[in-house]
């Protein structure tokens, strides 16, 4: 079964700084796509960014970047100038074919 | 476009009793999901629907929980009888049949069992 690994479940920024948040997962696909969803408190999931698996070019939403590395099945998020916010939980999901899974998450603190 | 709609936004009851959770998807959206979402875990699928068939079912309890998307469009939850380990948010989604398409949310509905 595929899995999503997000290996810190709390981080915290200083407002206007950036941060990284990582994730792993395992697959033997060669075709799929990988998310970054953002859950606020009002427990809405936003999608973030997504990226595809066979694209080498990291994908980028304003202040929101990927590092993907397909060999090392890493796919972490950097969001750049963060923002009061931008303080919310993150999850890293995965999905092929019907296939969607998703991380455990991480919370992420903005500090004025 | 209207988002995926939930209802409702929370519920709280005893242990045994039964409960239904209703969503609307984002109209022409085939593939619907059934999350749920235990304080400070990831969503866990439940059911995926496309159309009206139901595609994965595999870690749905089901003893207890049942799904169905009558006409491919609307879907009902229904747990019975509930246990206290229920309580949770339970998330809908749905999605496009786009290959990249992302899953769009609605804003889930907080059980809590008593």
């Amino acid at each position: 079964a595929q899995t999503v690994t997000q290996s810190q479940p709390e981080m915290s920024v200083q407002e206007a700084e950036t941060v990284t948040l990582s994730c792993t997962y395992d697959t033997s696909e060669s075709d799929y796509y990988l998310f970054w969803y953002k859950q606020p408190p009002s427990r809405q999931m936003i999608l973030v960014i997504r990226q595809e698996a066979y694209k080498q070019q990291n994908a980028t939403e304003n202040r929101f970047s990927v590092n993907f590395q397909k060999a090392a099945k890493s796919f972490s998020l950097k969001i750049s100038d963060s923002q009061l916010g931008d303080a919310a939980m993150y999850f890293c999901a995965y999905r092929s074919g019907n296939d969607m899974r998703f991380g455990a998450g991480t919370r992420l603190t903005v500090k004025p | 476009e209207a988002g995926v709609a939930q209802s409702p936004r929370y519920k709280i009851i005893e242990k045994r009793q039964s409960v239904a959770f209703w969503c609307n998807p984002i109209s022409g959206h085939a593939t619907l999901y059934w999350y749920q979402q235990i304080l400070g875990q990831g969503p866990k699928l439940l059911i995926q629907f496309q159309n009206n068939g139901v595609v994965d079912d595999s870690q749905l309890p089901k003893d207890r929980f049942s799904a169905e998307r009558l006409k491919g469009v609307d879907s009902t939850l229904k747990i019975q009888p509930a246990k206290l380990e229920d309580s949770a948010v339970y998330l809908c989604a749905s999605r496009s049949q786009g290959r990249g398409s992302p899953l769009h949310f609605g804003n889930g509905t907080r059980l809590t069992v008593t």
